[in-house]
């Protein structure tokens, strides 16, 4: 057990529907980060918070969106869901974002856009 | 662009014996490289990374080597245990600026007993 959670493990929607993925870091890592990962294919690196803001952003869709609370925990929201966004959503968190730290990966979220 | 790259989608090894899993990437800004494990239904695990200041990095069975040169890196386990099977990951990132990390597309092992 990493210490990061997901919720939910899974979701079902159609195409065109609005989802909210959510991940609650490690206990005392300040550091959040979104990777999706598709079919066969590596993780790809969506978006970074610290803090609470947003640090860096990667090949992330403008139909995607996030934020990190004051609680530390994120959200990943997607919308205008097509089916190519079918894929596994994973949050990882660490100490700081300028460091040697590991990141800590949750579960997971699979979402399928039917 | 693919900046980290793991050739080999799949590896079988008998059990006992040393499982060797590459890696290559293309980017020389690179200076912090990871291995992450993985099994089904479970997020990434860390298992073990080294940085560009060195070459060798060994943690009990588990040993990375990095040769900079070649920018080429390979995990080293041995000995191999059935419970290693699982997709192993390569991981690499600049210590400045964004903190992601450069995954490359995974090497499925099975160790066979």
């Amino acid at each position: 057990d990493s210490g990061v959670t997901q919720t939910p493990k899974h979701l079902i929607t159609a195409t065109g529907q609005r989802v909210t993925l959510r991940c609650s870091p490690r206990s005392g890592d300040l550091s959040v980060y979104w990777y999706q990962q598709s079919l066969d294919q590596g993780l790809q690196f969506l978006i970074q918070y610290y803090n609470g803001e947003e640090r860096a952003k990667g090949n992330i869709l403008e139909r995607f969106s996030a934020q990190q609370f004051p609680d530390l925990h994120s959200e990943l929201n997607l919308s205008s869901l097509e089916l190519g966004d079918s894929a596994l959503y994973f949050c990882a968190s660490s100490v700081d974002p300028v460091s040697v730290y590991e990141q800590y990966f949750g579960p997971g979220t699979r979402l399928t856009v039917t | 662009d693919q900046q980290v790259k793991q050739n080999s989608p799949s590896l079988s090894v008998q059990e006992g014996r040393i499982s060797i899993l590459n890696c290559d990437y293309t980017n020389s800004m690179f200076d912090y490289f990871l291995w992450y494990k993985k099994y089904p239904a479970e997020g990434p695990t860390f298992l073990i990374s080294i940085s560009s200041i060195k070459d060798k990095n060994e943690d009990g069975r588990f040993t990375v080597f990095l040769n900079k040169s070649a920018k080429h890196l390979s995990l080293h386990i041995v000995p191999s245990q059935p419970g290693d099977s699982a997709v192993y990951f390569c991981a690499a990132k600049r210590l400045q600026g964004a903190q992601k990390l450069v995954f490359g597309q995974g090497t499925r092992l099975t160790i066979n007993p």
